[in-house]
């Protein structure tokens, strides 16, 4: 069936550094999404991207769907200690009504 | 607009009883979700309704867990009997009718198991 891999799975770094997660699925996807989980929080919605090769933007984040629609990336610039949290990717199935989360990639924030 | 209503926050049960969660969408959202959350990992889809009708249960235990939305609106999901593997944050997301439509989560209901 279809499989949503994040890596990495946790990443610390110091405040102002960049920071990068990957997304990658067996199967093309018709659509990713990226969700962001606050420590004891729920996950809440952050893009959508739907076409290939797609490139958003959100102030400091950088959200990329590769050629192919099978890989996606979120990249901050110059992180700072409220981007701490669990980044989610979902992807899409080309059937248009599954979506499957990946197992979040963790960020820590050093002041 | 409100946001995803879900009962109660937390619950501590022994094992081989049950429970069961309560969850009220977004007015107007048609397609509503039963994820299971244990700590460390991401949501795993267990029941996907739209309307009243059920669209994905694949990954729902269903010796166990039951799911219903009598009326296309409010759900609730059921877990009969619990076992110690089912500690975790059960939570209830919402989106409009579409595909892939972004989703709208609960604050979830945390689970423990004793």
């Amino acid at each position: 069936g279809q499989q949503v891999m994040q890596i990495p799975q946790y990443q610390h770094v110091q405040e102002g550094e960049d920071f990068t997660t990957y997304c990658n699925s067996s199967t093309t996807l018709s659509n990713i999404q990226w969700y962001k989980q606050r420590p004891g929080g729920h996950p809440v919605f952050l893009i959508q991207l739907v076409k290939s090769g797609e490139v958003k933007k959100q102030k400091r984040l950088t959200f990329q769907f590769g050629e192919a629609k099978k890989n996606s990336s979120l990249h901050i610039t110059a992180t700072q200690t409220t981007d701490v949290g669990t980044y989610f990717c979902a992807g899409g199935n080309t059937g248009g009504f599954k979506t499957i989360f990946g197992a979040g990639t963790r960020l820590f924030v050093k002041a | 607009e409100a946001g995803v209503a879900q009962s109660p926050r937390y619950k501590i049960i022994e094992k081989r009883q049950s429970v069961a969660f309560w969850c009220n969408p977004i007015s107007g959202h048609a397609t509503l979700y039963w994820y299971q959350q244990i700590l460390g990992q991401g949501p795993k889809l267990l029941i996907q309704f739209q309307n009243n009708g059920v669209v994905d249960d694949s990954q729902l235990p269903k010796d166990r867990f039951s799911a219903e939305r009598l009326k296309g609106v409010d759900s609730t999901l059921k877990i009969q009997p619990a076992k110690l593997e089912d500690s975790a944050v059960y939570l209830c997301a919402s989106s409009r009718i579409g595909s892939n439509q972004p989703q709208h989560f609960g604050d979830g209901t945390r689970l423990s198991i004793l």
